[in-house]
């Protein structure tokens, strides 16, 4: 299996535009998390899927912060408006079930000017 | 509520060295922890996971449930150790990780 994949690896974009970070999941898996990474706070949860189902959105920082998960191969996270705050590291993980080991996929490097 | 503590953001040592990196932790429920390795600008590795308890790149980390510690250590550091290190728990009741705020360890020559 190719791993998680996310997409894009990197974007730069102008405060107040749109972005959509998409993740494909590992095979298989039924969890689905989306963590965001910073310097000052290092590793947050931002939403957490259980088989495409919503279970936990309570580290989705405010209403510009939407994540959904149509199918089981498919997530996106989107930031609209984009801030200048929103600039991070977002990766995607997702896990099976029977295992508590949660596989991350390279990130996507967002920078908002 | 789940919390993991790493006190040093920054461990500095030479190569050859003994390294320890520390991870307490406060939990509600029985406790699963990992161990994380970041190498520069890749994603996040699973390097341990205490219910293993095995040793990994020469690293290996036991769980304390009295100190309610899992820190981890290597006998001689190598600098391709360099990287950063997340801890990270679980809890029956708990779907997700909470991870610590990550340790950077540098490793000179």
């Amino acid at each position: 299996d190719a791993g998680v994949i996310q997409s894009p690896r990197h974007e730069v974009t102008e405060m107040g535009q749109e972005v959509t970070l998409r993740c494909k999941p590992i095979s298989g898996h039924n969890s689905l998390f989306w963590y965001r990474q910073t310097m000052m706070r290092g590793l947050e949860l931002l939403i957490y899927f259980n088989n495409n189902v919503p279970i936990d959105d309570s580290g989705m920082p405010e209403d510009r912060f939407s994540a959904k998960m149509p199918n089981a191969s498919f997530s996106t996270l989107k930031i609209q408006p984009s801030e200048p705050r929103d600039s991070a590291v977002y990766f995607c993980a997702s896990r099976q079930d029977s295992g508590n080991t949660i596989y991350f996929g390279e990130g996507s490097w967002l920078t908002v000017v | 509520a789940q919390r993991v503590t790493q006190p040093e953001k920054l461990l500095s040592v030479f190569k050859g060295a003994p390294v320890e990196l520390k991870c307490n932790y406060s939990y509600s429920g029985s406790p699963e922890l990992f161990w994380y390795v970041q190498y520069s600008r890749q994603r996040l590795q699973l390097l341990l996971r205490h219910i293993s308890r095995e040793s990994i790149k020469g690293f290996t980390a036991d769980l304390n449930k009295g100190e309610t510690s899992f820190h981890l250590k290597k006998p001689f550091a190598q600098e391709e150790d360099s990287a950063m290190y997340y801890c990270a728990l679980t809890s029956s009741g708990y779907s997700t990780l909470t991870f610590g705020k990550g340790t950077m360890l540098l490793v000179s020559p």
